[in-house]
């Protein structure tokens, strides 16, 4: 079955070090998100990409890369840099953004200390 | 500027009733998108339904319906006949009016309510 897939589901580092989240999608969708749940937040967007070799910042950015270098997989580092890191991470991904729906990975919960 | 807005943080319904899940939503773009993504505490997000601005009808999916009033700007989720398994946190969004985001249309979310249903 198609679908995709977030790895680690729990993740515990300390404070100062980088991580990365795993996502990974078989559904040869060309677009796709991370995004970050808090509490009471609803989804803020990290960074998307629309493309192999190519992403955009979303709306919190600052504290986060990501790559993509090959269609299937678009990994989310956290880097120290990012000053409140433990939070809920979804990934998804679309064949056409905006039109068709998401789907969602199972999520990563980072938890930072 | 564009904003979804979910005024119910929590609600109850009793199983086998029906619930209206409200969403109203603020934008001067002609042509634009709804959704409705149910999110179990396992975590995943589901995708419920849609709703586009030009649709004739009111979406439905099986128990989902949209109660879309455009003049109004709402696009209610209706659930019927509530299960067990309904309980869950439900958030609506909206996709970016092509006159933002051009051909980078993203999805504009809401703060989402909390759903219990009661056996």
């Amino acid at each position: 079955d198609g679908g995709i897939t977030q790895s680690p589901k729990y993740l515990f580092r300390k404070e100062g070090q980088n991580v990365t989240l795993s996502c990974e999608q078989n559904l040869n969708h060309d677009a796709m998100y991370w995004y970050r749940q808090d509490p009471g937040q609803g989804l803020r967007l990290i960074y998307y990409s629309q493309i192999v070799n190519d992403f955009q910042k979303g709306d919190i950015a600052e504290g986060y890369s990501v790559s993509r270098e090959k269609k299937e997989s678009f990994p989310l580092t956290v880097t120290s840099a990012q000053k409140n890191p433990t939070a809920f991470y979804l990934c998804a991904s679309t064949p056409h953004p905006g039109v068709s729906p998401l789907h969602f990975g199972n999520g990563t919960r980072l938890t930072v200390t | 500027a564009q904003k979804i807005t979910q005024t119910q943080p929590g609600m109850f319904v009793q199983e086998k009733e029906a619930v209206t899940l409200d969403c109203t939503y603020d934008t001067s773009d002609p042509s634009y998108g709804l959704f409705w993504y149910k999110q179990p505490s396992s975590g995943e997000m589901i995708f419920l339904i849609y709703q586009g601005s030009y649709d004739q009808q009111n979406a439905t999916e099986g128990r989902y319906s949209l109660n879309f009033q455009k003049a109004r700007k709402s696009a209610n989720l209706v659930i019927s006949a509530s299960q067990l398994g309904d309980s869950a946190m439900y958030f609506c969004a909206m996709r970016e009016a092509l006159q933002h985001a051009g051909n980078n249309r993203k999805l504009i979310w809401g703060l989402g309510t909390s759903l219990a249903v009661n056996p």
